[in-house]
């Protein structure tokens, strides 16, 4: 079973376009994040939630909007696609009372931006 | 805000040779996290050190905390194929609670 989940795992989509990434954990986690990952590799926080309710927001463009209809969802939309938009998104979740905020990720979501 | 310096950022070493991983914080920290995020594979927690001056080991990787808690090593004896990837330290910030991640180390080894 994966523990954290996002779809689509590769995403090719025109400039101007909006997009939506999903994710879903099963560890029963009360936070989840938003990463973004560049082609240098550095890996930088968007979004925390914690319970449904937004703790971490970053300095992003309001066109990322995520939203969690419940604390094991948390999904990213992004309007009007951007070239520089162009990255791996990885979805995380974690439990900091009891692992320490050990980040547990998912699999990635591998953006380009023509 | 809280920035940790991870170095160095590639490294390529003959399958068999030792490598090693540094980070460096200018603020004491209450503790340090290690990924590894394999090539087209996403960051997997290795470890983490809370106490000043602790060394764990995992087989052949030895996880070390600095005695002022402001610098962790990650060093690989005899490295091997498998051992490819990017090296990633992690430490929660000060002010807002977050985990702040270093630049990673990216180590190629040649067969």
């Amino acid at each position: 079973d994966t523990a954290v989940s996002q779809t689509p795992k590769y995403l090719v989509t025109q400039m101007g376009n909006d997009k939506s990434i999903k994710c879903e954990q099963n560890l029963g986690h009360d936070t989840m994040y938003w990463y973004k990952q560049d082609s240098k590799k550095f890996l930088k926080i968007m979004f925390s939630y914690n319970n449904k309710e937004l703790i971490i927001n970053e300095t992003v463009p309001n066109r990322f909007s995520p939203k969690s209809p419940d604390k094991a969802h948390l999904n990213l939309h992004i309007n009007s696609l951007e070239l520089g938009d162009s990255a791996v998104y990885f979805c995380a979740s974690s439990q900091p009372r009891t692992s320490g905020n050990t980040i547990y990720f998912g699999e990635g979501s591998w953006l380009t931006v023509v | 805000g809280q920035q940790v310096m991870q170095i160095p950022q590639y490294q390529h070493v003959q399958e068999g040779e030792d490598f090693t991983t540094y980070c460096n914080s200018s603020t004491t920290l209450s503790n340090i996290q290690w990924y590894k995020q394999r090539p087209g594979g996403h960051p997997v927690f290795l470890i983490q050190l809370v106490k000043s001056g602790e060394v764990k080991k995992q087989k052949r990787l030895t996880f070390q905390f600095g005695e002022a808690k402001k610098n962790s090593s990650l060093h690989i004896t005899a490295t091997q194929t498998t051992d490819v990837g990017t090296y990633f330290c992690a430490v929660i910030s000060s002010n807002t609670g977050k985990l702040i991640f270093g630049q990673g180390t990216t180590l190629q080894v040649k067969p």
